[in-house]
């Protein structure tokens, strides 16, 4: 099974800090995602990777930034954590193509950010 | 614009008894359909897809799906459900193409009485 795994699963951070979450899987997918998911919003898309050094925005992008340097790890940074920011924060990865399971996301467990 | 909407933020079945949620969607093209379902403190389990071919898709734990192009629709089904199923459920439309995106729904939560 492939399996995603984000390293934090609970943070607390103060307001101003720098902030990593990291996200790793293991199974060669070539896309990886960030969501953020809040109650009744559903999941909104922050920013996704095409391949290692590839990023595209998503739909909240602001306050974000991402890092792909290798393929299996997908970072996502908070520069300057604000209270807004205070979230579940889900990563994803997608095999592309034509093969068995191509186009469909799994999730890692989540890392949950409260900023203080 | 692209949209999925999920009519039901909240839902409550007695177990045993059948379930339906709603998820209707927004999207130019062809679309790829999912139900994804996240326990509590987990991350989303894919549930089943519709990507073509015939409408009715069965998926893991005894649900299905009906994708009913006319109506914009892909209903989530179960006939009995069981207490394990108290999670929260989300729909999903995606291109499906290389590089595609998907959009999802504000999601369910399903409770479930004894």
């Amino acid at each position: 099974d492939v399996k995603v795994t984000q390293s934090s699963r609970y943070l607390v951070k103060r307001t101003g800090e720098k902030v990593f979450l990291e996200c790793v899987q293991d199974m060669d997918h070539e896309n990886m995602f960030w969501y953020r998911q809040d109650p009744g919003l559903g999941l909104r898309l922050i920013y996704f990777s095409y391949d290692v050094k590839m990023k595209e925005k998503g739909d909240i992008p602001e306050g974000y930034s991402v890092s792909r340097e290798k393929k299996e790890r997908f970072s996502l940074i908070l520069e300057s954590a604000s209270t807004n920011q205070t979230s579940m924060y889900l990563c994803a990865s997608r095999r592309t193509g034509g093969v068995p399971g191509a186009n469909v996301l799994t999730f890692g467990a989540g890392s949950r950010l409260t900023v203080l | 614009a692209q949209s999925v909407t999920q009519p039901d933020i909240h839902i409550t079945v007695s177990e045993g008894a059948s379930l339906e949620l709603r998820c209707n969607y927004s999207y130019g093209a062809t679309p790829y359909l999912f139900w994804y379902v996240q326990s509590p403190g987990q991350g989303l389990q894919l549930l089943l897809k519709y990507f073509s071919g015939d409408t009715l898709v069965q998926g893991i734990k005894g649900f299905e799906a009906e994708f009913k192009r006319s109506q914009s629709s892909f209903n989530l089904r179960k006939p009995s459900v069981h207490w394990s199923d108290a999670a929260e459920y989300f729909c999903a439309v995606g291109a499906g193409n290389q590089g595609g995106k998907l959009i999802f729904g504000q999601g369910t939560e399903l409770s479930v009485k004894p």
